[in-house]
């Protein structure tokens, strides 16, 4: 199993600011994951960050928007850049390995707030 | 293209009943793993149950079974003597081998009567 720690667990940030998001994992990870949860539906991936190449953005989402690190096998971050209302969710940080354990492991989200 | 669809956005079950909540699926592989994740008030997702799909024996765990139809690409989650901590909302969700990316279904929120 994995433990992951998500921070902040919630902000309120005005528009035209940007958010960091950061994602902790107890243990090393090749897969990580963003999603994006809005208010009352389903999980929508936003992106899958491997450690030493560039994330790779589902349709819909880009990098401008929403730059990703990840520096080593343990940690990453999402930032929400100039912020705007619409983009008030919840996002939630994932990892799995698939072919170990078939089974994905979910930070308790952040829920941001724009106002 | 992977899809998942669920039917049903609220079900609502009396407590010690049994409640099904439908899911199907689309993929073309063949190499593919479903999912039940519960996701109750506190956001945190929870693993319910998973099938592989090469398994021809449906999951079961504790309370919780499954009724994997994989030539109907239908995958229902079946709660047995339900518990007031039953109540969340429910995901499916699919795993393709190949694309290598977990696809949600829009979920099912859960109401358990007292």
């Amino acid at each position: 199993s994995a433990v992951i720690s998500q921070k902040p667990s919630r902000d309120i940030c005005q528009r035209g600011t940007s958010l960091t998001i950061q994602c902790q994992v107890d243990s090393q990870v090749t897969m990580m994951f963003w999603y994006r949860q809005q208010p009352g539906q389903s999980l929508t991936l936003i992106a899958t960050a491997n450690q030493g190449s560039e994330a790779t953005y589902e349709s819909g989402f880009v990098i401008d928007k929403f730059p990703i690190s990840r520096p080593n096998l343990t940690f990453s971050t999402l930032t929400v850049s100039n912020m705007s209302p619409e983009d008030s969710s919840i996002y939630l940080c994932s990892v799995a390995n698939y072919r170990l354990n078939t089974e994905a492991f979910f930070g308790q989200g952040t829920r941001l707030t724009v106002v | 293209a992977q899809t998942v669809t669920q039917s049903q956005p609220e079900m609502s079950v009396q407590e010690a009943e049994t409640v099904t909540l439908s899911c199907t699926y689309d993929t073309s592989e063949s190499d593919y793993y479903l999912f039940w994740y519960k996701q109750p008030p506190s956001r945190q997702m929870i693993l319910v149950i998973r099938q592989e799909a090469y398994k021809q024996q449906n999951a079961t765990e504790n309370r919780f079974s499954v009724n994997f139809q994989k030539a109907a690409k239908s995958f229902s989650l079946k709660i047995s003597d339900s518990q007031l901590g039953d109540a969340a909302m429910y995901f499916c969700a699919l795993y393709g081998g190949a694309t290598n990316k977990l696809i949600f279904g829009t979920g099912t929120l859960l109401a358990v009567q007292p």
